[in-house]
């Protein structure tokens, strides 16, 4: 098993573009989640699925898109990058509800 | 709104001595997990708590849970080097702690 796989490793954007963050998993987990990590602010969710077709918001949600159109995939969407979205993004899946979270290696994005 | 509160932030101490971090969360929840992460690295796996009175013991690391006082330890005893990476507490499942950064002194 891959567990929790997410591309690219490294990017770097310029204001006002887009691109999508890649993450699957190959666990059949039902929940998947997408984090930011700043310094010294621990890890923020932006979203969440608890299953295909279901997404819902976390706490920094604005400037993001997700969809679940399969249990494998969760991309993240940034519709149009801005330098406060310079970060490292983290996805990760789970079983439901008591399960621990499999987090991905990371994606260490540089907005300028 | 959860909110958890994780201290102390920074912590050194020698190697062979013991320390605890400390979760504190503000809502009622019987679910916290406990993750390492390294310099550069992912997110890996400690214990899950999923109980009041919940204990998790792995090496010289253990965890407890007391729901009651909305309250989790991380237990170190007689650290190592190897122990050295930052220490998450996460309750709910999605709502984690600022971390607590601890490096272990030879």
């Amino acid at each position: 098993n891959a567990g929790v796989t997410q591309t690219p490793k490294f990017q770097v954007l310029k204001t006002g573009q887009s691109m999508t963050l890649q993450c699957a998993q190959d666990m059949n987990h039902e929940y998947m989640s997408w984090y930011r990590q700043d310094p010294g602010m621990g890890l923020r969710l932006i979203h969440y699925s608890v299953g295909a077709g279901i997404t819902d918001q976390g706490e920094v949600p604005n400037g993001y898109n997700v969809s679940r159109s399969t249990t494998e995939d969760f991309p993240l969407r940034l519709l149009s990058a801005a330098p406060s979205q310079t970060s490292v993004y983290f996805c990760a899946s789970s079983y439901p509800e008591g399960d621990t979270q499999y987090f991905g290696p990371g994606t260490r994005l540089t907005v300028l | 709104e959860l909110k958890v509160e994780q201290n102390p932030l920074f912590l050194s101490m020698q190697e062979g001595k013991n320390y605890t971090i400390y979760c504190n969360y503000s809502t009622t929840s019987d679910r916290l997990y406990w993750y390492r992460q390294d310099p550069g690295k992912s997110l890996e796996s400690l214990f899950v708590l999923l109980s009041n009175g919940a204990v998790k013991q792995e090496g010289r690391l253990m965890a407890s849970l007391d729901t009651k006082a909305r309250l989790s330890t991380l237990h170190i005893t007689a650290a190592v080097h190897d122990l050295s990476a930052t220490y998450f507490c996460a309750v709910a499942k999605y709502i984690f702690g600022t971390g607590t950064r601890l490096k272990v002194l030879a």
